[in-house]
């Protein structure tokens, strides 16, 4: 079945620190694929996403780049600030023949930015 | 535009009780979703709706989860009898169906603590 691997942490890094945040996955036909922010107390939201082979996701500095031959989604930002800390979660659409059924979401990597 | 919203934000409840917890969808969406998040076992996916008929409910524990959608704005999960390992935040969320790519918004989550 779907799955999706992803490093765990916590990572900590100092503010201005580059970031890479490692997505892997495991999946049967095209899946889309997702990264998802979650700041504590809150809910998840849609960090960047990537609908195809080669795609790359931005938004707020952070990108990932669909490769379909290494099957992975890694999470890069340049320069990293302290409001990024955050619950990163990287995810792949389910996919139906009736359409996208919800998605598979890796365990979450913890990042600590400090000042 | 509202959100996805869900209610009880927070429930603190004495095992054997039940607990009924609430998810409006945005407006417009017909895929609606209840996700567990928990330390031990992150993010699952319980239950998905769509066009208010359950599709998979392979992700419920056990019978005493249920979920319905009555109407395309509303839903609800219910734990009857609660335990202490049902303790988690639950997420509610939705989205159109039919492209994998398409964003799935999630609401705020329902922290659930049975004693």
């Amino acid at each position: 079945g779907n799955s999706v691997t992803q490093m765990e942490g916590p990572v900590t890094l100092s503010e201005e620190a580059f970031l890479t945040i490692n997505c892997t996955y495991t999946a049967t036909g095209y899946p889309s694929l997702f990264w998802y922010v979650q700041y504590p107390g809150e809910g998840l939201q849609l960090l960047l996403k990537a609908t195809k082979a080669d795609d790359k996701g931005s938004n707020k500095g952070f990108e990932a780049t669909y490769r379909k031959e290494t099957t992975s989604f890694h999470l890069e930002k340049g320069s990293v600030q302290v409001s990024d800390s955050a619950v990163y979660f990287c995810a792949l659409s389910r996919y139906s023949g009736g359409g996208a059924d919800g998605l598979t979401f890796g365990k979450g990597t913890h990042l600590i930015i400090q000042p | 535009d509202a959100g996805v919203i869900q209610s009880p934000r927070h429930e603190v409840t004495e095992m054997g009780q039940e607990v009924t917890l609430r998810c409006k969808p945005i407006s417009g969406h017909n895929s609606l979703f209840w996700y567990r998040q928990t330390m031990m076992r992150g993010l699952e996916l319980l239950i998905y709706f769509n066009n208010n008929v359950p599709i998979d409910d392979s992700g419920m524990p056990e019978d005493r989860f249920s979920a319905k959608m009555p109407n395309a704005s509303f839903s609800t999960l219910k734990i009857q009898p609660s335990e202490p390992r049902d303790s988690a935040v639950y997420f509610c969320a939705s989205s159109l169906r039919g492209f994998s790519g398409n964003t799935i918004y999630f609401g705020e989550g329902s922290w659930l603590t049975v004693v």
